[in-house]
């Protein structure tokens, strides 16, 4: 299986910073990469697929980069909406595997 | 717009079988485009993919929870479901069910565009 592992685990930040999140694969994974974001008690939401392909309907702050096994989640300007747990999948190889989660947090 | 919702016991007995529902309204289950899928997050712990099902019937599951899960879908409901057998205390979790666009290029980027809000179970005697 592949294991994807994000970094780091929790992250304060301020309106207006702006915030990489990263995501390794144990192995590559070519561009086969989605991010989600997810706050509490609400459903999970999808942002970018294909590692850098934004979702219809998600703003232009967000972004995603990397390929093979290194991958980055950028939110250029954040918002008060954007304080959230956010999680890397990788959809290479099944089992479908997510990362353990970046808590985005308030300073 | 998709919604999503599960149903089901929120507390289950160790040994026993886990049984969740997952009812899809502004969308077909039947419709030729979407798998549906299973995901679930321990306390504390990322999302664990757990299986996909299409409207055929047709379905994939984690080779870890392989031989104790089922996946069906009920065209006339509109809903898919989810048995897992001889659940243990490690299958606390929430439960989330979630659609997937069938992929229509060469090649699949495979992605749950959809969610539901999910539904804890607790297994406990």
């Amino acid at each position: 299986d592949i294991q994807m592992t994000q970094s780091p685990s929790s992250l304060s930040a301020s309106v207006g910073d702006r915030v990489t999140i990263s995501c390794r694969a144990s192995q590559s994974i070519s561009n086969y990469l989605n991010w989600y974001q997810h706050k509490p008690g609400e459903a999970p939401k999808f942002l970018i697929y294909a590692a850098s392909t934004l979702q219809s309907g998600v703003p232009s702050r967000f972004s995603g980069s990397g390929s093979g096994s290194h991958f980055t989640l950028t939110i250029s300007s954040l918002q008060p909406e954007d304080f959230a747990t956010y999680y890397c999948q990788q959809t290479y190889n099944s089992p479908y595997n997510f990362g353990q989660g970046t808590k985005l947090e308030i300073k | 717009q998709v919604l999503l919702q599960e149903s089901g016991p929120g507390l289950v007995k160790p040994s026993q079988t886990l049984s969740l529902t997952c009812t899809v309204s502004g969308g077909s289950v039947s419709s030729g485009n979407y798998y549906w899928n299973w995901i679930r997050q321990p306390a504390g712990k990322g999302p664990e993919w757990i299986g996909r099902i299409n409207p055929s019937g047709s379905a994939v599951n984690n080779p870890s929870l392989q031989s104790r899960v089922t996946l069906s879908v009920d065209r006339s409901k509109n809903q898919i479901s989810l048995k897992m057998t001889s659940v243990t205390v490690a299958d606390t979790a929430v439960y989330y069910c979630a659609r997937e666009p069938y992929c229509t290029d060469g090649v699949c980027y495979r992605r749950f565009d959809y969610w539901a809000q999910g539904t804890l179970v607790i297994v406990s005697s």
